[in-house]
């Protein structure tokens, strides 16, 4: 069955460096996502992205995200300079059509800023 | 705004037990509602889902019905076995607000032979 994948399991980087996490969705999905969870908290969702470029976006995702889909395969979320509240879990989904009710989910990246 | 309020967890059951979590949303719109599963180093998984008031969604032995008069989407299954050991996230999605999920936190399940 396919599945969506996420590198790395784990980073860990210094506080103002800047983080790329990576995410190969399911191949003839069109509608990608990026969510994350704060230890002990929500998931909360962060952005949605279909046609190369942004569909929606929540307040969390400020100037230092961005999203690209670099190649066909890839679908990365960059943090331009990591604070130490972005540690969190960040999970990627795909979806093959928009306002879909089956989002598939990665394994999820967990990032912790010292 | 929408979101999803689900029991804390952690709960440990023995096996064979009934289980139910709870969850309750709050929604603009028409939301539909669904169950996701997170076994331990894997993504999240559909486990059920429902798209209307009364629809009872089920599967691999859980069951949950949207009920619209609570705002709940409780899951439920009667006899639990070891494999269901994971974390479980109630969510939804509201239609008229586009197509990202809200989640509750999580609850984090362990059963135990």
């Amino acid at each position: 069955e396919p599945e969506v994948t996420q590198t790395p399991s784990h980073q860990v980087t210094q506080m103002g460096q800047e983080v790329i996490l990576r995410c190969v969705p399911i191949s003839n999905h069109l509608y990608f996502y990026w969510y994350r969870q704060i230890l002990g908290q929500k998931v909360e969702f962060l952005v949605s992205f279909y046609n190369n470029e942004i569909s929606e976006k929540s307040e969390i995702f400020d100037d230092q995200f961005s999203v690209e889909r670099p190649d066909g395969s890839n679908f990365t979320l960059k943090i331009r300079s990591t604070k130490l509240e972005d540690s969190a879990m960040y999970f990627c989904a795909s979806s093959d059509r928009s306002r879909t009710e089956t989002q598939y989910f990665g394994p999820g990246t967990r990032l912790l800023v010292l | 705004g929408d979101s999803v309020t689900q029991m804390e967890g952690p709960v440990t059951l023995s096996e064979e037990a009934f289980l139910t979590i709870n969850c309750t949303y709050t929604a603009t719109g028409y939301p539909s509602l669904f169950w996701y599963v997170q076994y331990p180093g894997e993504g999240l998984q559909l486990l059920l889902k429902a798209t209307k008031a009364d629809d009872k969604g089920s599967n691999k032995g859980f069951e949950a019905t949207y009920r619209k008069e609570t705002t709940s989407f409780h899951l439920e299954k009667g006899s639990v076995q070891v494999s269901d050991s994971a974390v479980y996230f109630c969510a939804l999605i509201s239609r008229g607000t586009g197509n990202q999920f809200y989640f509750g936190t999580g609850t984090s399940l362990t059963v135990i032979p």
